[in-house]
C-alpha cells in the first residue's frame, strides 16, 4: 500500500547502543523529516532532507545521524543511545513545490532507552 | 519566548459545545499557518490551513490576525470524535520547515 511507514514501531534498547529507525515512503516525495515528540516539548525537528543526498539539521540534531541515499528511505541512527533520547519518533514527508506546506506523518516509533 | 504558543489544556466540553483554541507566534516573517490534529498515540494529520481572510470547513473555522500574530480555531457543535490534541503550526517564507506548538488537548464528553 502507498504511504509512509516506520519500523520498528516499538523498540527498547540500552544506553550506549546504536539504534537505527527506518522510514520509507512510496509517494516519491522530495522532502522527508524526522521529529521527536516529548511531553512538555511538542514536536521538535531533528533532521530533514530536501532530496536524496541532501540533509540538514533541525532544532535538536545532537546525537543523531541521518542519510538519504534513495528518495524513498530516510533512516535515523542514534549512534550511542542515551536515556534522554527516550521518545516517540515521527517521520514525515512532503511533496516538492509548496515548500513542505503539508507534511504526511508515519505512525511513529516508540523508543525506550534503559 | 517560544516560537508558537498555545492555550494550555485540556479543554473539557460537553457534546454540542463551541470551543475556541488560540495560538500566538513570535516570528513576524511567518507566511503559512495550519492546524493539525493528533489523536491519542497517533500521528499528526493536517486539519486545515489558515488563510488571512479566515476560512471555514464544516464545523471548523480558522482565523488569522497577522498584526497581532494570532491564530484561532473554532469548533462548533462539538462531537465525541473531536476529542484529540490540536496543534498550531507555522511556516516561514519560501522553503522552510514547520514549527509546531505544543498542542491543546480537547476532551468532548457525552
Amino acid at each position: 500500500d502507498a504511504g509512509i511507514t516506520q519500523s520498528p514501531r516499538y523498540k527498547i534498547t540500552e544506553t550506549g547502543r546504536q539504534v537505527t529507525l527506518m522510514c520509507h515512503q512510496t509517494w516519491s516525495h522530495s522532502y522527508m523529516f524526522w521529529y521527536r515528540q516529548d511531553l512538555g516539548h511538542g514536536l521538535r525537528l531533528i533532521y530533514y532532507s530536501a532530496a536524496a543526498d541532501i540533509t540538514d539539521k533541525g532544532e535538536v540534531p545532537d546525537g543523531y545521524v541521518v542519510s538519504r541515499s534513495k528518495t524513498e528511505n530516510f533512516p535515523l541512527t542514534l549512534e550511542s543511545a542515551t536515556r534522554s533520547q527516550t521518545s516517540v519518533y515521527f517521520c514525515a514527508s512532503s511533496p516538492k513545490g509548496y515548500g513542505a506546506n503539508e507534511q504526511f506523518f508515519g505512525p511513529g516509533t516508540r523508543l525506550t532507552v534503559l | 519566548r517560544k516560537e508558537v504558543e498555545q492555550d494550555p489544556g485540556p479543554f473539557n466540553v460537553p457534546e454540542g459545545a463551541t470551543v475556541a483554541f488560540n495560538c500566538t507566534y513570535s516570528n513576524s516573517a511567518s507566511q503559512s499557518f495550519f492546524w493539525y490534529r493528533q489523536d491519542c498515540r497517533k500521528e499528526p494529520k493536517l486539519l486545515m490551513s489558515v488563510y488571512s481572510s479566515g476560512n471555514e470547513d464544516g464545523r471548523f473555522t480558522a482565523q488569522l490576525n497577522r498584526a497581532s500574530q494570532y491564530i484561532s480555531l473554532l469548533i462548533r457543535d462539538s462531537k465525541l470524535s473531536d476529542s484529540a490534541t490540536y496543534l498550531c503550526v507555522v511556516k516561514g517564507a519560501g522553503y522552510s520547515t514547520l514549527t509546531f506548538g505544543k498542542g491543546t488537548m480537547l476532551l468532548v464528553s457525552p
